[in-house]
């Protein structure tokens, strides 16, 4: 089965700091991953996927299927990056139908 | 509507009591799912709708819970004899289609039993 590792509950960096939230995988078929975030009291939400290579809000995230993980970064944090911070694993589980498995996330403090 | 709106936004109930919540999704998306967070855990999959059927219920923890999307829109989850660890926050997303659409979430139905 499936599964989304989320080392850490909590990363407190200060503001202007680099940043990496850690996400490991187990999938045995071809991975394809995301980033969702949820700031303070608001909607869970997309943040980025790893097919379109791009970066959002100065994030980026690379797949490495040798380690299996796809950390998220961004070289200077600022405070509106603080939130909570999902990895996501989507998988197709037959009749058209994909699910994302989640990681427990990672909640990201950053420090004026 | 702008987004996926779910009501209501809050359910505190007994043991043993049923409850529904229900979801509203974008207008014009097809593809309708159902997730649970935990309190400390990521959502977990419960349910997927694609039109008015569920394409795949295999994440349902038991036949206490049902879903239904009668005329492929509103959605309605549906929970018989509450128990203390149905308490959760209840997700509903949305997406233009199945597959590999962007999924958009509902700001959730938070459940608890008492």
């Amino acid at each position: 089965a499936q599964r989304v590792t989320q080392p850490e509950k909590l990363l407190s960096v200060f503001k202007g700091a680099p940043v990496e939230l850690k996400c490991n995988y187990s999938y045995s078929g071809s991975p394809e991953l995301f980033w969702y975030v949820q700031y303070s009291r608001q909607r869970l939400q997309l943040l980025l996927r790893h097919i379109s290579r791009e970066s959002i809000k100065g994030f980026t995230a690379d797949l490495n299927k040798g380690e299996t993980s796809f950390h998220l970064k961004k070289p200077f944090a600022q405070e509106e990056d603080s939130a909570m911070y999902y990895c996501a694993l989507r998988t197709y589980s037959g009749a058209g139908s994909y699910q994302l498995t989640f990681g427990k996330g990672t909640k990201l403090s950053v420090i004026p | 509507g702008a987004g996926v709106s779910q009501t209501p936004s809050n359910k505190v109930t007994e043991k043993g009591k049923y409850v529904e919540l229900r979801c509203d999704p974008i207008s014009g998306h097809t593809a309708l799912y159902w997730y649970r967070q935990s309190l400390g855990q990521g959502p977990e999959f419960l349910i997927y709708f694609q039109g008015t059927g569920a394409a795949d219920d295999s994440g349902l923890p038991n036949d206490r819970f049902f879903a239904v999307r009668p005329e492929g829109s509103v959605s309605t989850l549906k929970i018989q004899r509450t128990e203390r660890g149905d308490s959760a926050v209840y997700l509903c997303a949305s997406s233009r289609t199945g597959g590999s659409g962007e999924l958009f979430f509902g700001e959730g139905s938070r459940l608890t039993v008492l």
